[in-house]
């Protein structure tokens, strides 16, 4: 299955601040997923990150304070904008993987962001 | 839309006992569904997934799912726990049939010595 980096794996921020997170694939993937997991909270879709156009956000989340990008089907970056500590959750990246045989979606190992 | 709930929050088991995690989909046509798990400072992991075909999956480390249309049901199951098996389980299904997964409210198990 494909290997994901996410960097950076933790990272302590002043409110007001911005955090630019990369996610870095070891294949080409045509999908990729941006979520986070509050404290104590499941998973939520922050957006889908569309290679050569913009994401597409899910509802409660806007572009202008997590602005994505994706320049390839390798990469893709979130940032989370203007934070606040409300923001401070494990923020992580996804792909879709569709083999030949198999199905499934990999995950990164997230972002522990706290903000202060 | 499809969604996924998990009604057991909190579990705590002996080591050795019977393992059962509830969750349940709501019926939105094709039915995709996955259980992940997520064991402490670790990343999520597919334990398995159920698309079509035999109803009972097998995945890793020992876990089975059976999908019960009947009951719009998709438990995970294990016969015997082990300390190791500590961790937080998520049920997971399809958005829509948009390949956007979203997960259940999550399972956290501790598993006693």
């Amino acid at each position: 299955s494909a290997v994901i980096s996410q960097k950076p794996s933790r990272d302590i921020c002043q409110r007001g601040t911005s955090l630019t997170i990369q996610c870095q694939v070891d294949s080409q993937v045509t999908m990729m997923f941006w979520y986070r997991q509050q404290p104590g909270q499941s998973l939520t879709l922050i957006a889908t990150a569309n290679q050569g156009s913009e994401a597409t956000y899910e509802s409660g989340f806007v572009i202008d304070k997590f602005p994505i990008s994706r320049p390839n089907l390798t990469f893709s970056t979130l940032t989370v904008s203007n934070m606040s500590p409300e923001d401070s959750s494990i923020y992580l990246c996804s792909v879709e993987e569709v083999g030949q045989n198999n199905y499934g979606y990999t995950f990164g190992s997230g972002t522990r962001l706290t903000v202060v | 839309a499809q969604s996924v709930s998990q009604h057991n929050h909190h579990v705590i088991l002996s080591e050795a006992a019977s393992l059962e995690l509830g969750c349940n989909y709501s019926y939105g046509g094709t039915v995709n569904l996955f259980w992940y798990v997520q064991y402490p400072g670790q990343h999520l992991q597919l334990l398995l997934k159920y698309f079509s075909g035999d109803p009972l999956v097998k995945g890793i480390k020992g876990f089975e799912a059976e999908f019960i249309k009947s009951k719009f049901s998709f438990n995970l199951r294990k016969p015997s726990v082990q300390w190791s098996d500590t961790a937080e389980y998520f049920c997971a299904t399809w958005m829509d049939s948009s390949y956007k997964l979203i997960f259940g409210s999550g399972t956290r198990l501790l598993v006693r010595p």
